[in-house]
């Protein structure tokens, strides 16, 4: 079971929004702003998508924005396109002794 | 550009020990920790530990605390991952990453090793 809890699947059409929630406790989403959200196709190593709860890097599409509101952080996906079919996995601090805990992923679906 | 080149895919025994290697290029590997992260087939992503060295300080995951240990070499800009008391479960791909911190606390990770497949199997 992970620390974060996450939907399994999510799905949308070409051109909707989707929302992704990422559900923890006041001892890592809760209580620090280092939320981050990774995307990852098969076979591929992670990317970055989000960091501290709603910074963009640098290449990522503006599509992609990041929030939280209590112990819950959230990834929305504006305008769905084919290749952002993927499983995306959330992150945070813990000022437990995990020290950084991962959320069990969410496969979208771009139907 | 950063640039994570990690080592290759091993077959071990179980009970064995595998060190995983991680060689950074692009950056100023100091100044940055790196993490080491592993997803098992079809599961999701289980961070392990990380190693900061600059200050040569490791940081371990509770559940690999006594089976995991993460060095670095500044001189090379390679970090490593080496695990002990290998079982089937550790099957997995290992990933390192250059993690950004804030006074030591993990931020995020933001460039990401090619993965190395490490099949534990008797």
């Amino acid at each position: 079971q992970s620390a974060l809890t996450q939907p399994a699947s999510v799905s949308g059409s070409p051109g909707q929004s989707i929302t992704i929630s990422c559900t923890g406790t006041s001892s890592d989403v809760g209580g620090y702003n280092y939320v981050s959200w990774y995307q990852q196709h098969p076979g591929k190593a992670p990317k970055l998508m989000i960091y501290d709860v709603s910074n963009r890097p640098s290449g990522v599409s503006n599509r992609f924005s990041g929030s939280k509101s209590g112990n819950t952080a959230s990834l929305t996906i504006s305008g769905l396109q084919a290749e952002d079919e993927a499983d995306y996995y959330c992150s945070s601090y813990t000022s437990s002794s995990t020290f950084v805990v991962f959320g069990g992923g969410t496969k979208l679906t771009v139907l | 550009q950063v640039q994570l080149v990690q080592s290759g895919a091993e077959v071990k025994k179980p009970g064995s020990s595998v060190k995983v290697s991680c060689k950074a290029s692009g950056g100023t590997f100091s100044s940055y920790a790196i993490s080491w992260v592993r997803q098992a087939p079809g599961q999701g992503l289980e961070w392990m530990g990380r190693i900061i060295p600059i200050l040569g300080i490791a940081n371990y995951a509770q559940k690999f605390q006594g089976r995991v240990t993460i060095t670095a070499d500044k001189s090379t800009s390679t970090a490593y991952m080496e695990l002990s008391s290998l079982r089937s479960e550790d099957t997995a791909v290992y990933y390192c990453a250059r993690e950004v911190m804030q006074q030591l606390v993990w931020r995020f990770v933001d460039y990401w090793g090619q993965g190395t497949l490490v099949t534990v199997s008797s």
